[in-house]
């Protein structure tokens, strides 16, 4: 079975940093581009940071950048996310989304989400 | 940045409506759209790709069309199962982007 299980979430003080990860199972993970797409509650969904399948290119949105970094492990079939300078906008449901091809593509797994809330 | 506009916001429908969403993209970006939904305190689901693909699995009453800038997202029969919010997002380069969303109420 595909899947996508997310872990590392919880409440961090503004300023914070956090590591998010995401352990997939069912698919050849190299073989795919993988993103990290938040929703803040009762906000529609927001894309965060891509990686291409190779892990040699990676993308952020201009919200995080310089803040989040994305990785792969393909040898362990992980994807991570690490979030630094964290700030109350940031407070969201993660979710760890798996796309169609090996670059940026369309989102046909996702995970079930992890929930990071950024406050004092 | 690419930006998405969906509309409407919300809209309120009773089974067996034929239901409309529209995306439009601020530029041609081809046929890389896809349609997600979302219900509440769950993850989104991949209803269709490349603007009119129906994923695997998904109902033959969703279908998707349109190119360039303008895309439609059709449920021909609407059934208590498709109450939920649906969702554009385009790829036709990174930074991909979503559009805002429309709730699909019950009227």
């Amino acid at each position: 079975e595909v899947q996508l299980l997310e872990s590392g979430g919880g409440l961090v003080q503004p300023g914070g940093s956090l590591r998010l990860s995401c352990a997939a199972s069912g698919f050849t993970f190299s073989n795919y581009a993988m993103s990290w797409v938040r929703q803040a509650p009762g906000k529609g969904l927001e894309w965060v940071s891509g990686i291409y399948g190779s892990g040699g290119s990676t993308f952020y949105a201009d919200s995080v950048k310089g803040r989040f970094t994305i990785s792969r492990d393909n040898s362990k079939n992980t994807l991570s996310l690490q979030m630094d300078s964290l700030r109350a906008e940031d407070t969201a449901v993660y979710y760890c989304a798996k796309e169609m091809g090996i670059t940026y593509d369309s989102f046909d797994i996702w995970g079930q989400g992890t929930m990071v809330t950024v406050s004092s | 940045d690419i930006q998405m506009t969906q509309s409407p916001s919300t809209l309120s429908a009773s089974v067996g409506d034929r239901v409309t969403i529209s995306c439009r993209a601020s530029q041609s970006i081809s046929s890389w759209l896809a349609w997600y939904q979302q219900k509440p305190g769950k993850a989104p689901k991949l209803l269709i790709y490349k603007a009119s693909s129906l994923e695997s699995g998904v109902p033959s009453r969703f279908s998707g069309s349109g190119s360039g800038t303008e895309f439609t997202l059709t449920i021909s029969s609407l059934q208590p199962d498709d109450f939920a919010t649906y969702y554009c997002q385009q790829y036709n380069s990174y930074l991909l982007t979503f559009g805002g969303g429309t709730k699909v109420e019950i009227k």
